[in-house]
């Protein structure tokens, strides 16, 4: 079955960096790609981009450009999101996702979630 | 990048009633050259990860109840809960990916009277 296993729960000071991973099973790694999504506590779903292959192409949201970082490891079939300088307002769970398919970027399999406290 | 809304904000409907949750893009998600409505529907619990309902704005995820039902095309979308059950209690979201960034709606709360 499709597992999406995230890392654990992480407490940053503002201006430090995050690097959340998120480990597949279940399925051929390369033949599909990962997203990330985040949720601020209380907050609704924010799609922050995604990894279009495993050759290292993205695609970020315009909002995290140049602080966001998705990469891949095919050899351990993990993904991961680094964010830097991070603030009070990414505290957050975040999420990696799997979409349906190449034509089909609806998220039909999600990590249990990655909670990130930035705090002073 | 396309903006998302979504009504009513909460919703409470007696259990076995009809639930009704709409959402609306800010431009239109068909895509002209397949006919399909880039469009999706998430079911959140409390504390889990979104589940998938809907995409293509009306095809069932496998799995999913009939008695979730997805239509709309263009700007405008429902999702219908036909006979609400005590497990449906959740946040729904719509989500565009027509273009990106895949927004998402700010969701619709939906609770038992």
């Amino acid at each position: 079955q499709v597992q999406l296993v995230q890392s654990g729960a992480e407490v940053k000071k503002p201006g430090a960096s995050v690097k959340v991973s998120c480990k597949a099973s279940g399925y051929t790694f390369t033949s599909y790609l990962i997203g990330w999504v985040r949720q601020a506590p209380g907050q609704g779903l924010e799609w922050m981009g995604w990894i279009t292959d495993h050759n290292g192409n993205t695609n970020y949201a315009q909002k995290f450009q140049g602080r966001v970082t998705m990469t891949t490891d095919t050899s351990t079939s993990t993904a991961y999101m680094e964010l830097t300088s991070l603030r009070s307002d990414d505290t957050a769970v975040y999420y990696c996702a799997r979409p349906i398919d190449l034509y089909n970027p609806s998220f039909d399999y999600w990590g249990q979630g990655t909670l990130v406290t930035v705090s002073s | 990048d396309i903006v998302m809304t979504q009504s009513p904000d909460y919703l409470a409907v007696s259990l076995g009633e009809r639930a009704t949750i709409n959402c609306k893009s800010s431009q239109s998600v068909l895509y002209n050259s397949n006919n399909k409505n880039y469009l999706a529907w998430y079911q959140q619990k409390a504390g889990q990860p979104p589940k998938l309902l809907i995409f293509w704005a009306s095809t069932r995820e496998s799995g999913v109840p009939d008695r979730f039902s997805g239509s709309g095309s263009g700007t405008d979308f429902t999702l219908t809960i036909s006979s609400l059950q005590a497990e449906d209690v959740a946040v729904y979201y719509c989500q565009q990916y027509y273009s990106t960034p895949h927004t998402f709606g700010p969701g619709t709360k939906v609770d038992i009277k």
